[in-house]
C-alpha cells in the first residue's frame, strides 16, 4: 500500500513569490492535515481538511491557505512567501480524523531566498 | 494553552546503553497520546498511541508507557539504528487531528 505522498520534495522560491504544494493521501484515507516543522518552533499546525471541508486551522497568517480534492488529494498554497516561511512543510492523512493515527509524508522543503 | 515539553532535547548513549525519554503534557482531557519517530529528511512514521494512564505499548527494543501527567518511552539495550528524533504529540482540545508536538528528543546511539 503506497503511503502518503508530496510533491515536490525541494522548492526554492524568492520573497513575494507564491508556492503550491501537493499531497496525495494513502488510498481510502479521507482527512488530510498540513503541519510545519522549523528548528525553532518545531512541528506546528496549519490545517486539516476532511471531505473537501476546512475543520480546524492552525495559528497561521491568511498568507496559508489549502484545499481538497474531491479525491482526498490535497494542495497548501502560501501567498507573498516570507523569509520565514522556509521551512519542512509535511502533509498527514488518516482514515476520518478524530483519534485516527496519522501518516505522515516524507514533506516538502521549501527555502525562500 | 495546550503544551507538550519533552526532555532531554538530546540523549547521547552506548550501544546497549538502556535510558528513558520524558514526555509532560498539559492538556485537559486528554483523549491519548502518540510517539513518533523521525529520520533526517524524512517525515515522522508512527510509533503508539496510548489512550489511558497506566497504558503500556511495546515494539521491539521500546516501550511506551503513560500517566496522568506524562509520558515515557524506554528504550532497551538500544543499536545504532535507533538513532532519531523522538517525538510526542497530543491532541488539541481544539480538534483531536490537531495535534500538538513536542520539539523532541534527538536520540544517538553510539557502536
Amino acid at each position: 500500500k503506497a503511503g502518503v505522498t508530496q510533491t515536490p520534495r525541494y522548492l526554492i522560491k524568492t520573497r513575494g513569490q507564491q508556492v503550491t504544494l501537493s499531497c496525495s493521501p494513502i488510498s481510502g484515507h479521507r482527512s488530510v492535515s498540513w503541519y510545519q516543522q522549523t528548528p525553532g518552533q518545531g512541528l506546528q499546525f496549519l490545517f486539516e481538511y476532511f471531505s473537501e471541508t476546512q475543520r480546524n486551522k492552525g495559528n497561521f497568517p491568511g498568507r496559508f491557505s489549502g484545499r481538497q480534492f474531491s479525491n482526498s488529494r490535497s494542495e497548501m498554497n502560501v501567498s507573498t512567501l516570507e523569509l520565514g516561511d522556509s521551512a519542512l512543510y509535511l502533509c498527514a492523512s488518516s482514515l476520518t480524523g478524530g483519534m485516527d493515527i496519522q501518516y505522515f509524508g516524507a514533506g516538502t522543503r521549501l527555502s525562500v531566498l | 494553552e495546550d503544551q507538550v515539553t519533552q526532555s532531554p532535547e538530546a540523549l547521547r548513549l552506548q550501544e546497549g546503553e538502556s535510558s528513558s525519554l520524558n514526555c509532560s503534557y498539559t492538556v485537559s482531557g486528554l483523549r491519548g497520546l502518540f510517539w513518533y519517530r523521525q529520520d533526517p529528511g524524512k517525515g515522522p512514521e508512527f510509533l503508539f498511541t496510548l489512550y489511558s494512564a497506566g497504558e503500556e505499548k511495546e515494539k521491539e527494543r521500546l516501550k511506551a508507557t503513560l500517566t496522568k501527567k506524562e509520558s515515557f518511552l524506554h528504550i532497551t539495550a538500544p543499536k545504532p539504528e535507533d538513532s532519531a528524533t523522538y517525538l510526542c504529540a497530543v491532541p488539541s482540545n481544539q480538534g483531536a487531528q490537531k495535534l500538538v508536538f513536542g520539539q523532541g528528543t534527538r536520540l544517538t546511539i553510539n557502536p
